[in-house]
């Protein structure tokens, strides 16, 4: 089955405290991102990956890192965690080229930062 | 990127079609009109996109007005499970397919 996994789904952590939210899919796929999502902001671009080793900055970057090594999957990294980052996070992935905005969304992973 | 205005909320009988309208009045000639549901909290599902034709899937039709200023998203038979917001997206063709949300609208489905 085509699919896009996250973990972990929920995270409740202190902050500063190092975490990393993963993030696999299994459809081959070149383009991969992560998204937040927040009451009343909607969702926002984190970061996006056009394909292994190839990274960039989406609109909402500050306090977050990500690295991709290998093409399934796309780690999410925040190295000193704060309250305001707080949220429910989704990771996605496409293909490159015409189909690229039919994007396949992972299940979430809410975080609480306390 | 082109803005798009839909309504915030609207209500469909089961088993009724359910018309949802978009308004993308600036949209340029090479950005696609995509559509996208998120039931509650889960992540956005992909429903449809189209540039000027109409297109039809299994789960919806898109009509897209000879303009390109508006279309409509039409689920032929509504039912519980297709509660949910449902996002009008314009997207052009370009490097960082980045999907730009709004509000969208909630569509609620009653019995």
């Amino acid at each position: 089955e085509a699919q896009v996994t996250q973990n972990p789904r929920y995270l409740i952590t202190v902050t500063g405290k190092k975490l990393t939210v993963t993030c696999s899919q299994n459809m081959n796929h070149e383009y991969m991102s992560w998204y937040r999502q927040d009451p009343g902001l909607g969702l926002r671009q984190i970061y996006y990956s056009m394909n292994v080793e190839v990274t960039d900055k989406g609109d909402v970057p500050e306090g977050y890192k990500v690295s991709r090594k290998e093409k399934r999957n796309f780690p999410l990294i925040l190295e000193s965690p704060s309250p305001n980052q707080t949220s429910l996070y989704f990771c996605a992935s496409s293909s490159a080229g015409y189909r690229s905005y039919e994007q396949y969304f992972g299940p979430g992973t809410r975080l609480t930062v306390t | 990127d082109a803005k798009t205005t839909q309504p915030p909320s609207m209500d469909c009988a089961e088993g009724r079609a359910a018309n949802l309208p978009c308004n993308h009045s600036t949209i340029s000639g090479n950005e696609y009109v995509y559509w996208y549901r998120q039931i509650h909290s889960q992540g956005p599902q992909y429903i449809i996109h189209g540039l000027k034709n109409n297109e039809t899937n299994e789960m919806a039709s898109l009509i897209i007005t000879e303009d390109r200023k508006s279309s409509t998203l039409i689920l032929p038979h509504a039912t519980l499970r297709d509660t949910a917001v449902y996002y009008c997206i314009v997207a052009p063709v370009s490097n960082d397919y980045k999907l730009s949300f709004g509000a969208g609208t909630t569509v609620t489905v009653r019995a």
